[in-house]
């Protein structure tokens, strides 16, 4: 199935870092969308973003929904072991209600 | 609010037997959504309902697979007969139709392995 690109696809990082990741397509999107799964679990939503260059925080995290609609960027400040994790984003075309997700970025924390 | 209920949780049958995984939505959600997630393919979108019909059945991998939605508050996605490739985990999804913007929410999925 169609994927999106992100990157990168695993990191292993200590306690107290900041964290960046993101996700590229080659066609645009109209909503762009960040998930966390946690093992054993189904992903949770973490920030939606609906317009190009809208930059939205939720805590620790902000996402931003690239200039051109091809991009999404996740940065997670000051990791706290809690956060380890696979994070996935999502992106959804105009006028569509599929959600095509990428391939994931697994978070290691170490304290 | 309860959440998105998938059952049974996990699962393990013989190849050539049928599965029926099952899913109960977010009371007042309008749209359900079926996904399967592998170490190979990540996630990809099998179909999805909305209002109880289906809508894209495109991802549905071949005839052996199939999905209904009785009514609002169940879906059931059937695989007959099953085969080892089968076996990842089964994620069912709903949302709340506002414009666009209704975002999804996951169940905690059905693992499926099949011997």
């Amino acid at each position: 199935g169609q994927q999106l690109n992100q990157s990168p696809q695993s990191m292993f990082i200590q306690e107290g870092e900041d964290v960046s990741m993101n996700c590229t397509s080659s066609s645009i999107f109209n909503t762009w969308l960040w998930y966390k799964q946690d093992p054993g679990e189904g992903p949770v939503l973490l920030i939606a973003l609906y317009k190009a260059g809208e930059l939205t925080s939720n805590g620790r995290l902000t996402a931003q929904f690239g200039i051109t609609r091809k991009d999404s960027f996740l940065n997670i400040s000051a990791s706290i072991p809690s956060d380890v994790g696979i994070y996935f984003c999502a992106g959804r075309r105009y006028n569509t209600d599929k959600l095509i997700f990428g391939t994931g970025t697994r978070l290691q924390v170490f304290p | 609010d309860a959440g998105v209920i998938q059952s049974p949780r996990h699962e393990v049958t013989e190849m050539g037997q049928e599965v029926t995984l099952r899913c109960k939505p977010i009371s007042g959600h309008n749209s359900l959504f079926w996904y399967r997630q592998t170490m190979m393919r990540g996630l990809e979108l099998l179909i999805y309902f909305n209002n109880n019909v289906p809508i894209d059945d495109s991802g549905m991998p071949e005839d052996r697979f199939s999905a209904k939605m009785p009514n609002a508050s169940f879906s059931t996605l059937k695989i007959q007969p099953s085969e080892p490739r089968d076996s990842a985990v089964y994620f069912c999804a709903s949302r709340r139709d506002r414009g666009r913007t209704g975002e999804l929410f996951f169940g905690e999925g059905s693992r499926l392995t099949v011997l």
